[in-house]
């Protein structure tokens, strides 16, 4: 156990459906991140929040809506998604800037998300 | 902009053997940090080992060492004493000494999968 966990493990939904990953993380840190794993590809990059202000949006479709009511916990709101979007959605947080140099990102378990 | 490259998508190791995993990466940065990750089936990526460029001693966790070549820009990753628990994704990470709005941006590689024959 890492100190991150994500909900739910596993997603299945239609495109018309609305839905939202939930991440929380117990390590004290600021900085939160959402990735999206794909097969053979690297790691997407799509939001980074540090102390609940997103610091990064990596030029994400509108239809995933991020949010971030403090520190601990990170959402991703999905919404007419497209079957493209099927993927591992990773969140991971870290330290910050203030912990210099010693920054590293710890990762949840990801979920799973099926659009049918 | 940074890059990462893991060139070899696949690698198959015998148990108790030694593997070496391959990352290069682009940067104009003279320091920065890379890092190793490793993703296990269906678990959670953890962090494996951590090298920081300024340091020219090459890091090293238990059966765990990396070869960093700062001039190649080569950042391999050697598994000693392989175990059957060591099959898993690995994935290479690059991250820049500086941050911005407080925060590091991470660049990570698309991954070598390892599988341990027994």
């Amino acid at each position: 156990e890492t100190g991150v966990t994500q909900t739910p493990r596993h997603l299945v939904m239609g495109m018309t459906n609305k839905k939202s990953l939930k991440c929380e993380q117990h390590l004290g840190h600021n900085a939160m991140y959402w990735y999206k794993q794909s097969a053979k590809k690297p790691l997407e990059l799509m939001f980074v929040y540090n102390f609940k202000e997103q610091t990064e949006n990596n030029s994400v479709p509108s239809r995933f809506s991020p949010e971030c009511p403090n520190s601990s916990h990170l959402f991703l709101h999905l919404h007419t998604l497209q079957p493209e979007d099927s993927a591992l959605y990773l969140c991971a947080s870290s330290p910050g800037e203030t912990s210099g140099p010693t920054d590293t990102q710890y990762f949840g378990p990801g979920t799973r998300l099926t659009v049918l | 902009a940074q890059t990462v490259t893991q060139s070899q998508p696949e690698m198959s190791v015998q148990e108790a053997e030694t593997v070496t995993l391959s990352c290069t990466y682009d940067t104009s940065e003279s320091d920065y940090y890379l890092f190793w990750y490793k993703q296990p089936p269906s678990r959670q990526m953890i962090l494996v080992i951590r090298q920081e460029a300024y340091k020219q001693q090459n890091a090293t966790e238990n059966r765990f060492s990396v070869n960093f070549q700062k001039a190649a820009k080569s950042f391999s990753l050697k598994i000693s004493d392989s175990q059957l628990g060591d099959a898993a994704m690995y994935f290479c990470a690059y991250r820049s000494e500086y941050s911005t709005s407080g925060t590091y941006k991470y660049i990570f590689g698309t991954g070598t999968r390892l599988k341990v024959l027994a």
